[in-house]
């Protein structure tokens, strides 16, 4: 299975401040997804990423919000823009590395963004 | 839209015991995917077991085994001979065939007591 490389682990940052969040896979994949876990919440789907096109967002996320930049087949950055406290969550990123979505996905082990 | 449920915010079991982590979900689909994954403190989300909805057979990973009631959409967990690393929380989600999103419950918290 692939392995997710996801940085920062760990900020804290300042309201109105962004901060970006990188994904490196160690396989190339087709799809790449970003997911937010909010405190004591389950994970939601925010946006895939796939490369060479625009990202696809769920209801509830805008890309003025979560830019997505997908360069190529290994990589992905999210960007949490403008954050206020509510932005406070882990940010984990996850692909499926065999293309076929119904093995399950892999996930990084997670960006825990505090905003104060 | 899906919903998966999970009843049990928190569980516990004494060390080699087994414990069940229910898990039901809604859905209109005959042919969709189920998973538990678990996440550790470390935050990193493990898949554990996954079923696929149109085999009627139970899937099993070693201590790990589900019960899945198609009729009933409930998708239970197993864990045999527990041990101090399975503590973690233990997520059920549901995936429609040829869909992407995960959709995931709120998990359920297990504390394994030596």
């Amino acid at each position: 299975s692939a392995v997710i490389s996801q940085k920062p682990s760990r900020d804290i940052c300042q309201r109105g401040t962004s901060l970006t969040i990188q994904c490196q896979v160690d396989s190339q994949v087709t799809m790449m997804f970003w997911y937010r876990q909010q405190p004591g919440q389950s994970l939601t789907l925010i946006a895939t990423a796939n490369q060479g096109s625009e990202a696809t967002y769920e209801s509830g996320f805008v890309i003025d919000k979560f830019p997505i930049s997908r360069p190529n087949l290994t990589f992905s950055t999210l960007t949490v823009s403008n954050m206020s406290p509510e932005d406070s969550s882990i940010y984990l990123c996850s692909v499926d590395p065999t293309g076929e979505s119904n093995y399950g996905y892999t996930f990084g082990s997670g960006t825990r963004l505090t905003v104060v | 839209a899906q919903t998966v449920t999970q009843s049990q915010p928190e569980m516990s079991v004494q060390e080699a015991e087994t414990v069940t982590l229910s898990c039901t979900y809604d859905t209109s689909e005959s042919d969709y995917y189920l998973f538990w994954y678990k996440q550790p403190p470390s935050r990193q989300m493990i898949l554990v077991i996954r079923q696929e909805a149109y085999k009627q057979q139970n899937a099993t990973e070693n201590r790990f085994s589900v019960n899945f009631q198609k009729a009933a959409k409930s998708f239970s967990l197993k864990i045999s001979d527990s041990q101090l690393g399975d503590a973690a929380m233990y997520f059920c989600a549901y995936l429609r065939t040829g869909a992407n999103n995960l959709f995931f419950g709120t998990g359920t918290r297990l504390t394994v007591i030596p």
